[in-house]
């Protein structure tokens, strides 16, 4: 089984709907992110959570809210999607004290 | 916000030849990163660089942590169809609120057997 999986690994929607994808780790790390890949531009944070309690925005988080339900677990959503989120949307984990992010496998999200 | 200038942004190269890619920032960093992203999958770390001047190999691939603190490059030797996809390298500090990893935009890999 993957470290961190990510679910779904596809998924098409309608404008204005709500979508959440999810994401859980068997690496038992603190850290958790976020991020959007869009061509040409890299990746991009959009949330991050160092504990359970803790969540913090990244530099897009504009129209994505998430939550984080156990150690294992963070959810990202899109409350009301719209065409400019279709994107290629990775989940990581990180241990406090190592540097090195362990990427999920993505959810490629196109919203019409 | 910090930023990472990655260049090139793609190669298309011959199986066999060497290749060579950078990354430059305005601001300091403590830890460079480089990472590797098949198609249809997650980046996977490659290599980590944690002091300045430091040179590390992994297999073909080597990476060096420039003396500024400002930058790294990647070298990979002699290469081959497998190494197609797209690098990137990420920058850390450990101070700040945040402690996050800042990524370069990528250099998506060609190669031609």
């Amino acid at each position: 089984d993957a470290d961190v999986t990510q679910t779904p690994r596809n998924r098409i929607t309608k404008t204005g709907k709500r979508i959440m994808l999810e994401c859980s780790q068997t690496k038992g790390h603190d850290r958790m992110y976020w991020y959007r890949q869009d061509p040409g531009l890299g990746l991009r944070l959009i949330y991050y959570s160092f504990d359970v309690k803790d969540i913090n925005k990244g530099e897009i988080s504009d129209g994505y809210s998430v939550s984080r339900q156990a150690q294992a677990k963070f959810s990202l959503s899109l409350e009301s999607a719209i065409p400019n989120q279709t994107a290629l949307y990775f989940c990581a984990t990180s241990d406090r004290g190592s540097f090195g992010y362990t990427f999920g496998s993505g959810t490629r999200l196109t919203v019409v | 916000g910090q930023q990472l200038n990655q260049s090139p942004q793609s190669m298309f190269i011959q199986e066999g030849e060497d290749v060579s890619m950078n990354c430059t920032s305005s601001s300091i960093f403590n830890t460079w990163l480089w990472y590797k992203q098949d198609p249809g999958e997650g980046p996977v770390l490659l290599i980590a660089l944690y002091k300045a001047g430091e040179l590390t190999s992994n297999g073909r691939l080597t990476a060096q942590f420039g003396i500024t603190r400002k930058d790294s490059f990647l070298n990979i030797s002699a290469s081959i169809p497998s190494d197609v996809g797209i690098y990137f390298c990420a920058g850390l500090n450990y101070g700040g609120s945040q402690g996050n990893l800042i990524f370069g935009k990528g250099t998506k890999l060609s190669v031609k057997p």
